[in-house]
């Protein structure tokens, strides 16, 4: 499976957009790059998935490069309850291979 | 969504003994997983199991020390046994949501401490 690189960690502004960059430059045609994030003292939960073309959900929206390389979380407005550390997985089978993640603070 | 609960939520044991953690799901499913997460650290994939079938291994970990059952499609047991100090950690489950493509849905953890 590919790997990952993400940043360690982020700040952001309440009510502000927010942007988490991964770095999947491994990644094959058939891969899918997928989100989690994981909120203090709970297991992961689904943020949004993707191959090719960006994705918009509730909960956020995904860019992805147009050779693959890399993909963007987008979340639109930053609250309190969005301070999680969040996975960027990538891999073309229902195993997942969890990377570092990026633990995301959120300021008020 | 799936639903999907552990027990026990947290336990500290003695070296040298077993734990077995279940996982319960409200509906049924094909593939469930365990991980484990150790102190401040990502989550590492353990092993896949399916129903009816013996669970798949990842590299580093095998079944005497971590045996999985799967009795049905709705539970799923994993034991950690003749525990050490560095098997503390966060245990959890997850299951595959069938509508997929590949999303999986985690079970809140068991935290276990051995000294």
């Amino acid at each position: 499976d590919a790997k990952t690189t993400q940043p360690n960690s982020m700040e952001s502004n309440e009510e502000e957009p927010v942007h988490l960059p991964c770095n999947h430059s491994t990644i094959s045609g058939t891969d899918y790059i997928h989100w989690y994030r994981q909120l203090p003292s709970q297991g992961p939960e689904y943020v949004i998935h993707g191959l090719t073309s960006n994705v918009n959900n509730r909960m956020a929206s995904l860019a992805i490069a147009e050779d693959r390389k890399s993909s963007t979380l987008i979340l639109h407005r930053a609250t309190l309850r969005d301070a999680a550390v969040y996975y960027c997985i990538v891999g073309n089978f229902n195993k997942f291979y969890f990377g570092s993640g990026t633990k995301l603070n959120v300021k008020p | 969504s799936a639903v999907i609960s552990q027990k026990p939520s947290r336990d500290i044991c003695q070296r040298g003994t077993s734990l077995t953690i279940q996982c319960q799901v409200d509906s049924q499913v094909t593939m469930m997983f365990w991980y484990r997460q150790q102190p401040g650290q990502s989550l590492t994939l353990i092993a896949t199991a399916n129903q009816g079938s013996e669970a798949t291994y990842e590299s580093g970990f095998v079944i005497d020390k971590f045996p999985i059952s799967r009795p049905n499609l709705t539970f799923s047991t994993l034991t950690v046994s003749n525990m050490s100090p560095e098997d503390s950690s966060i245990y959890l489950c997850s299951v595959e949501w069938d509508r997929g493509p590949y999303e999986q849905y985690f079970g809140p953890g068991t935290r276990l401490t051995v000294t």
